[in-house]
């Protein structure tokens, strides 16, 4: 019964290749996002949708490129990867994209090693 | 811009002893403010909340009042366990034209000894 589910939860690759990670939620909510965090556990956010539409994208390189084929998934595709691109990778969801203490619930994070 | 500020850690404490770690946040509205919860290997999680000034939080023994004067959310325990043992993160929410944006601070790693 995982609210929100994660694939796969490593990913150790080359650099230069291409990888998705796939992002789930079983709740019914509008929203969904991707969250990385670095080694130092910083999180910042990098996208965000709202029913298939994107509403929040933070200066992330254009190799980074999100996709929802509907509102209960968000995937998050990653082109010629960095060295610097190593981190773990939030999902997250909320009912909705706008009000007054909305809870983002998180999924267990997929961990990205390029080597 | 937005910004949240935690105590730096480790923070090493004894089985039943009071935990503190400190939290405050700049803002340019009016944010609603949340404690999230990391534990080895996993996610995050909610652990409380508070959406408007004077709220308190509180969940599983841990509790932190939203201080609007000193703008500061700080969070407390009175005795904490080794399962308490994670990494503790503040976060403000502001509503932007495009949705919610959750801001983090850096976390606090909370280490309980026997």
């Amino acid at each position: 019964d995982t609210a929100v589910s994660q694939t796969p939860k490593y990913l150790v690759t080359q650099m230069g290749n291409d990888k998705s990670i796939k992002c789930e939620q079983n709740l019914g909510h509008d929203t969904m996002y991707w969250y990385k965090q670095d080694s130092k556990k910083f999180l910042k956010i990098m996208f965000s949708y709202n029913n298939k539409e994107l509403i929040i994208n933070e200066t992330v390189p254009n190799r980074f490129s999100p996709k929802s084929p509907d509102k209960a998934h968000l995937n998050l595709h990653i082109n010629s990867l960095e060295l610097g691109d190593s981190a773990v990778y939030f999902c997250a969801s909320s009912q909705r994209a706008g009000g007054l203490g909305e809870t983002q619930y998180f999924g267990p994070g997929t961990r990205l090693l390029v080597l | 811009g937005n910004s949240v500020t935690q105590m730096e850690g480790p923070v090493t404490l004894s089985e039943e002893a009071f935990l503190t770690i400190n939290c405050t946040y700049t803002a340019t509205g009016y944010p609603s403010l949340f404690w999230y919860v990391q534990y080895p290997g996993e996610g995050l999680q909610l652990l409380l909340k508070a959406t408007k000034a004077d709220d308190k939080g509180s969940n599983k023994g841990f509790e932190a009042t939203y201080r609007k004067e000193t703008t500061s959310f700080h969070l407390e325990k009175g005795s904490v366990q080794v399962s308490d043992s994670a990494v503790y993160f503040c976060a403000l929410l502001i509503l932007t034209g495009g949705g919610n944006k959750l801001t983090f601070g850096t976390g606090t790693q909370l280490k309980v000894e026997l």
